[in-house]
């Protein structure tokens, strides 16, 4: 089955600089690769996705980008502010899967003032 | 999107006991699932809610111990049977609005269980 390995586990920044979590997957049958913002307390929300026909995908200050060939993908956010502090989780999903979601480990992430 | 709503938020329940945990979404919907989220860990998935057939179930779960009903479109159900310490952890469904691989998944807020 799919395997999703996410580093940093922990990644600390300063409020206004940018912050990556890179993501590894396991099966070349994965195409739709989409990110979630878990704050303490709440379920996991969609933040954006990609799909595998697609390099990069922006939305404001956040973006993904996906290398097929390397199976890997990253969430890079710009401009952090204090509110993006939360738990990002990495999934991937496999074509013929159906909807089965594989999630990465989290990457806990804290924007300093 | 869509939304969901669980009931209930959290619970404390004793060992040797069951809870049922209830997922609601305000429209009809083609795929439900379950996921567990034990503390400060990941999420893994339970089970698949089939509408009007039996739950499908991964690797390590079955369905004495999480049984699964789902009789309509946007309603399914999550029993936690038999309860031990070590089921303390988030529950969550999700729903996606088309059953391809590339259909966005939503998550509800999920229920806090802590099992003593």
């Amino acid at each position: 089955g799919e395997n999703v390995e996410q580093h940093p586990s922990t990644l600390s920044v300063q409020e206004g600089d940018s912050a990556v979590i890179k993501c590894t997957y396991s099966d070349s049958a994965s195409n739709y690769f989409p990110w979630y913002k878990q704050e303490l307390g709440k379920g996991p929300q969609l933040i954006i996705d990609i799909r595998s026909n697609v390099g990069e995908k922006k939305d404001q200050r956040i973006a993904v980008t996906l290398n097929k060939t390397a199976k890997h993908f990253s969430l890079h956010i710009t401009e952090t502010q204090p509110e993006d502090s939360a738990v990002y989780f990495c999934a991937a999903s496999t074509s013929g899967g159906g909807n089965k979601l594989t999630f990465g480990t989290g990457t806990q992430l804290k924007v300093e003032l | 999107s869509a939304v969901i709503s669980q009931k209930p938020s959290r619970d404390i329940c004793q060992r040797g006991t069951s809870l049922t945990i209830q997922c609601q979404v305000d429209s009809q919907v083609t795929m439900m699932f379950w996921y567990r989220q034990q503390p400060g860990q990941s999420l893994t998935l339970i089970a698949t809610a089939n509408q009007g057939s039996e739950a499908t179930y991964e690797s390590g779960f079955v369905i004495d111990k999480f049984p699964i009903s789902r009789p309509n479109l946007t309603f399914s159900t999550l029993t936690v049977s038999n309860m031990s310490p070590e089921d303390s952890s988030i529950y969550l469904c999700s729903v996606a609005l088309g059953h391809h691989s590339y259909n966005e998944q939503f998550f509800g807020p999920g229920t806090r269980l802590t099992v003593l």
